[in-house]
């Protein structure tokens, strides 16, 4: 069964880091793109990049560039989104989902998701 | 970047009620559009892919229709199950986007 298995929820504080993981099971990693989705409290879905493990090649939404870096370890199966400085605005859910091409395609399977809360 | 609109923002039906979602793109599109299902504490699912390709093992009620700049989605025979909220995606450009989404609720 093809999987995305999401790291759990996080609470940090204004200013602080974070890298949230997101593993992949059952089909070959490298062969795939990861991308990753925002999703506010009580709002919809926003893209913000996309990395294919096999080279680590990697796009971000114009939204997003600068303010997250998505990364790769294809050795464990592993993408990444990672902040250096939290905001309260960055509070949300994040999902990494599966694509076969970074244009053109859709996205299938869904990982489970993982809660990011930034508050002081 | 491409923009997504999406109507209605809600809607209310029965069911047994044929519903129709509808998703409009700022530019041309081709039929790289994709439509998911959201339910509340959910990950999305894809339903449709490629404007009108049906996902295995998503139920045949649910089809996907249109090019260019206009698509929509159908429910021939809304379903308990099938409230939840929808949402477009467009993959033409290397910006990819979403439609606002669509809450289907229970009248």
């Amino acid at each position: 069964e093809v999987q995305l298995v999401q790291s759990g929820a996080e609470v940090k504080k204004p200013g602080e880091s974070l890298k949230i993981s997101c593993k992949g099971s059952g089909y070959s990693f490298t062969n795939y793109w990861i991308g990753w989705v925002r999703q506010m409290p009580g709002k919809g879905l926003e893209w913000m990049g996309i990395i294919y493990p096999g080279d680590s090649d990697t796009r971000y939404s114009p939204s997003f560039q600068g303010q997250v870096t998505i990364s790769a370890d294809k050795s464990i199966s592993t993408a990444y989104l990672q902040w250096s400085s939290l905001k309260a605005s960055d509070t949300a859910m994040y999902y990494c989902a599966r694509s076969r091409a970074a244009a053109g395609n859709w996205f299938d399977p869904w990982g489970q998701g993982t809660l990011v809360t930034v508050s002081s | 970047d491409i923009q997504m609109t999406q109507s209605p923002s809600s809607l209310s039906a029965s069911v047994g009620d044929r519903v129709t979602i509808t998703c409009r793109a700022s530019h041309s599109i081709s039929t790289y559009l994709n439509w998911y299902q959201q339910k509340p504490g959910k990950a999305p699912k894809l339903l449709i892919y490629a404007a009108s390709s049906l996902q295995s093992g998503v139920p045949s009620r649910f089809s996907g229709s249109g090019s260019g700049t206009d698509f929509t989605l159908t429910i021939s025979s809304l379903q308990p199950e099938d409230f939840a909220t929808y949402y477009c995606q467009q993959s033409y450009g290397n910006t990819l986007t979403f439609g606002g989404g669509t809450k289907v609720e229970i009248k």
